[in-house]
């Protein structure tokens, strides 16, 4: 079955630096894959989807790349802001058979 | 516009009594997934549905049962609750064609003692 993985250790950056949050995966490639955040207590929002034949894809301060060689995502944040503080879960999905699954997401944290 | 809700937000029931969990979209999506929570687990689909009528396991299926009678709805149930079940729900929908987002509820917390 497909494996997700996203580093389980929470991210701590300071201020304006770059974030970059990995997602890896086995077995099977996905059509697309996507990036979400989630605020404690809250659902899942989409941020961003890069499609298998995409390799970089950007909106504001964000950017996702797609490696489908290595089987890896990135997903970075630009002049980050601690209002960026949250969980970060990527997700993919094979074709259309209709399975969205996620990895277990990553947190960062973004100090003053 | 209300996107996508969850009924009832919180929920602390005694091992085997049953429930079921309402999720409600009205962008007129075609996919609809029930997810699990938990601390250190991520995100594990239970069930999902492609379409009116239709419904597929996911990868945690055992002890949940789920009905998509109408479009709009998606219907999670326990059975036999067990404590093993403690944990937060959310529900998704999708376009369900390759390239669209899942929007999701603002999940329900079920407890089990």
């Amino acid at each position: 079955s497909q494996k997700i993985e996203q580093n389980s250790e929470a991210l701590n950056i300071q201020e304006g630096k770059t974030a970059t949050l990995t997602c890896n995966y086995t077995n099977y490639s996905p059509a697309y894959l996507q990036w979400y955040r989630q605020d404690p207590g809250r659902g899942p929002v989409f941020l961003l989807l890069i499609r298998e034949n995409e390799k970089e894809k950007r909106k504001e301060r964000l950017k996702v790349t797609f490696d489908t060689t290595l089987k890896q995502s990135l997903f970075h944040i630009t002049a980050s802001q601690p209002a960026d503080s949250a969980t970060y879960l990527c997700a993919l999905a094979k074709g259309n058979t209709g399975k969205l699954i996620f990895g277990q997401g990553t947190t960062l944290q973004v100090k003053p | 516009n209300a996107g996508v809700t969850q009924t009832p937000k919180f929920r602390v029931l005694k091992t085997g009594q049953s429930m079921t969990l309402l999720c409600a979209q009205d962008m007129n999506h075609e996919y609809m997934y029930w997810y699990r929570q938990d601390p250190g687990m991520g995100l594990r689909l239970i069930h999902y549905s492609v379409g009116e009528g239709t419904t597929a396991k996911g990868e945690v299926p055992d002890g949940y049962n789920v009905s998509r009678l109408k479009k709009q709805n998606f219907l999670l149930g326990l059975e036999s609750a067990a404590p093993s079940q403690t944990s937060v729900y959310f529900c998704a929908s999708s376009y369900g064609t390759t390239n669209t987002e899942a929007f999701f509820g603002q999940g329900t917390r079920l407890t089990v003692v």
